[in-house]
């Protein structure tokens, strides 16, 4: 596609259940990013992907968050029994390959836990 | 760990005036990459500025122009003829050039201009 892709736009949950948000990127970049974006604050690392494994996954906060990207092309990331302290913007990035210092980011998915 | 200050919370200028943001990083790599993100209420990251460590110059794109101090860690923003349109948070990151490419990102300023 033109841009990367990101659904759902805005999510609600509720504490306790289970949540996926899909991130479609740019045709043919091999690295992919999942960041989370906190309330007036900057974004944080959360997982790398260079193909299909994840390269880097040391910004995952716990176990209760997962991510997959079985193709090498769209990603999903996985939150098991949400918070509230999970409800921030989600934003997913991709790039056309290692040491570019490229990166294009989608609109983000906002997700509240209630 | 390389970490990224924005000191600055928020800002306000008239249109047409020349604005710049602050922002100061901690590193004990050689090289790598800065840049100025903006991002307007649509939540998207769009990329304003990149700066290359290993280059002297600093870069310029159209209104856009880094003061790049190396040896000072700074790496401010200058906004020329600001426009209506500049209006979002704009955040300073931090890249090593090598291995995964992780952005460390500041805090955020956000630049409101007024007509």
């Amino acid at each position: 596609g033109a841009g990367v892709s990101q659904t759902p736009s805005n999510k609600v949950t509720e504490k306790g259940k289970y949540v996926e948000l899909r991130c479609d990127p740019i045709s043919g970049h091999t690295a992919l990013y999942w960041y989370r974006q906190s309330l007036g604050q900057g974004p944080e690392f959360l997982i790398y992907f260079q193909g299909t494994g994840a390269a880097d996954d040391s910004g995952l906060p716990n176990d209760r968050f997962f991510a997959v990207r079985p193709e090498g092309s769209v990603s999903t990331l996985k939150i098991q029994r949400t918070e509230r302290g999970d409800s921030a913007v989600y934003l997913c990035a991709s790039s056309p390959g290692a040491n570019t210092g490229e990166l294009f980011f989608g609109e983000g998915s906002r997700l509240t836990v209630l | 760990a390389q970490t990224v200050t924005q000191s600055q919370p928020e800002m306000s200028v008239q249109e047409a005036e020349t604005v710049t943001l602050s922002c100061t990083y901690d590193t004990s790599e050689n090289n790598y990459y800065l840049f100025w993100y903006k991002q307007p209420p649509s939540r998207q990251m769009i990329l304003v500025i990149r700066q290359e460590a290993y280059k002297q110059q600093n870069a310029t794109e159209n209104r856009f122009s880094v003061n790049f101090q190396k040896a000072a860690k700074s790496f401010s923003l200058k906004i020329s003829d600001s426009q209506l349109g500049d209006t979002a948070m704009y955040f300073c990151a931090f890249m090593i050039i090598q291995g995964a490419q992780k952005l460390v990102f500041g805090q955020g300023t956000r630049l409101t201009i007024n007509p």
